[in-house]
């Protein structure tokens, strides 16, 4: 039963162009969103979140968009730099569910120069 | 300030034998988490800490695995005995306590230990 699904395994993008990396969830109970981001051998970083009551949430290039009708998330990365090259995942979160985080499969991010 | 550690980096085992992960999270955080992360998918949580108290265990291979948290700091997670298809990254994790209605619970991450099982 997979209630966060990244749909696409991987993205190639160009290097000063827009990055946009999708998230699907099923379990309308998610009362926050986060994105993770991990580079190989490495455990994944926080990179983003957003709250259920919210729509948008930006910090620097990195931007969140939610739309809570659709059960969809999206990250924006405005320019996509190739340091951002990594595997992207999606996670959510109920709060009565002691903070669980459920992931996504992920998204393997390539920004080419 | 210190991250997640955990060792051993790698573990190369045969089938049916034993392992065991180590994990000292960020100091003063109360919550604990282990997670198993198979090749081209995303973490799953197989058992949460609060302190040294089991909060959620219930992805965890009770017939093979188990964790423990001594004192409420280090952590040590077994596989006894392990079978192919737990070759994976097992992940360590630690958050500060959760907080309020409007706040959301991060958490850090460790490098990450990857089993091989042969």
């Amino acid at each position: 039963d997979q209630q966060v699904k990244q749909n696409s395994p991987s993205l190639s993008v160009q290097e000063g162009r827009i990055s946009i990396l999708n998230c699907d969830y099923t379990n309308s109970m998610f009362d926050y969103f986060l994105w993770y981001k991990k580079y190989p051998a490495e455990g994944p970083t926080f990179l983003i979140s957003i709250s259920s009551i919210k729509d948008k949430n930006e910090d620097g290039r990195f931007t969140v968009f939610l739309n809570k009708s659709a059960k969809h998330l999206s990250l924006h990365i405005v320019p996509s730099q190739p340091g951002d090259s990594a595997v992207y995942f999606c996670a959510a979160s109920i709060m009565d569910s002691s903070y669980k985080l459920i992931f996504g499969s992920g998204t393997r991010l390539l920004v080419r120069p | 300030e210190a991250g997640v550690a955990q060792s051993p980096r790698y573990k190369i085992i045969e089938k049916r034998q034993s392992v065991a992960f180590w994990c000292n999270p960020i100091s003063g955080h109360a919550t604990l988490y282990w997670y198993q992360q198979i090749l081209g998918q995303g973490p799953k949580l197989l058992i949460q800490f609060q302190n040294n108290g089991v909060v959620d265990d219930s992805q965890l291979p009770k017939d093979r695995f188990s964790a423990e948290r001594l004192k409420g700091v280090d952590s040590t997670l077994k596989i006894q005995p392990a079978k192919l298809e737990d070759s994976a990254v097992y992940l360590c994790a630690s958050s500060a306590n959760p907080g309020g209605v409007t706040s959301y619970n991060e958490q850090f991450f460790g490098p990450g230990t990857r089993l091989t099982v042969l």
